[in-house]
């Protein structure tokens, strides 16, 4: 599983509350990735970071922020969650593997409800 | 901009049939090919990469994928499906490190496979 937790697994928040999701890494991969999966979308990037402070925008980052302090732990904030960012979120790490080619493994899923 | 293609959204088998489920990409430069295998309450895992050479792949529990470059596709083929390869198949494609590449993958919208015992 690439050392790869998520916290929590589990949450329900109203509208309008702020949300912070946490990803944890135990090997000291560079790069982390934030995804959300929603039924006939797929898995759909939201922030990735290529390194301590270095993080950039997916293709659906509105109403999400990110920070990653340390290697080990890639942030995910709902700077006020609305019911359409109900969904599953799922943390992912790159490895990269001979001739340059990334392999990338996922933490459990965090399921999000917002009411 | 590049983007993965699943037809299949949802495929109903009875066990012991095969299966072959599509995959088309839009990218005219070198791709690095997955599949990822989702099953019910869990996190994806990697079924199988092509990153280069052979095209022809093959993953674990049985599957097999072909990448075929003139039709942009990465088709993944089992020759005999079982009850427990129940689950929502993805299809992905990134490319390769470099050139500020930072390995994201762009996903198809997903195939659910429900296999009838």
């Amino acid at each position: 599983d690439a050392g790869i937790t998520q916290s929590p697994r589990h949450k329900v928040t109203e509208t309008g509350t702020p949300v912070t999701l946490r990803c944890h890494q135990t090997e000291n991969h560079r790069y982390m990735y934030w995804y959300r999966q929603d039924p006939g979308h797929g898995l759909r990037l939201i922030h990735y970071s290529y390194g301590v402070k270095d993080t950039d925008k997916g293709e659906v980052s509105d109403g999400y922020s990110v920070s990653r302090s340390k290697t080990e732990d890639f942030l995910l904030t709902l700077e006020s969650a609305t019911s359409s960012q109900t969904s599953v979120y799922f943390c992912a790490i790159s490895e990269i593997r001979d001739r340059g080619t990334y392999e990338q493994y996922f933490g459990p899923g965090t399921r999000l409800t917002v009411t | 901009a590049q983007s993965v293609s699943q037809h299949n959204h949802h495929v109903i088998l009875s066990e012991a049939a095969s299966l072959e489920l599509g995959c088309n990409y839009s990218y005219g430069g070198t791709v690095n090919l997955f599949w990822y295998v989702q099953y019910p309450g869990q996190h994806l895992q990697l079924l199988l990469k092509y990153f280069s050479g052979d095209p022809l792949v093959k993953g674990i529990k049985g599957f097999e994928a072909e990448f075929i470059k003139s039709k942009f596709s990465f088709n993944l083929r089992k020759p005999s499906v079982q009850w427990s390869d129940t689950a929502e198949y993805f299809c992905a494609v990134n490319v390769p490190y470099g050139s500020g590449n930072t390995g994201k993958l762009i996903f198809g919208q997903g195939t659910t496979l429900q296999v009838k015992p």
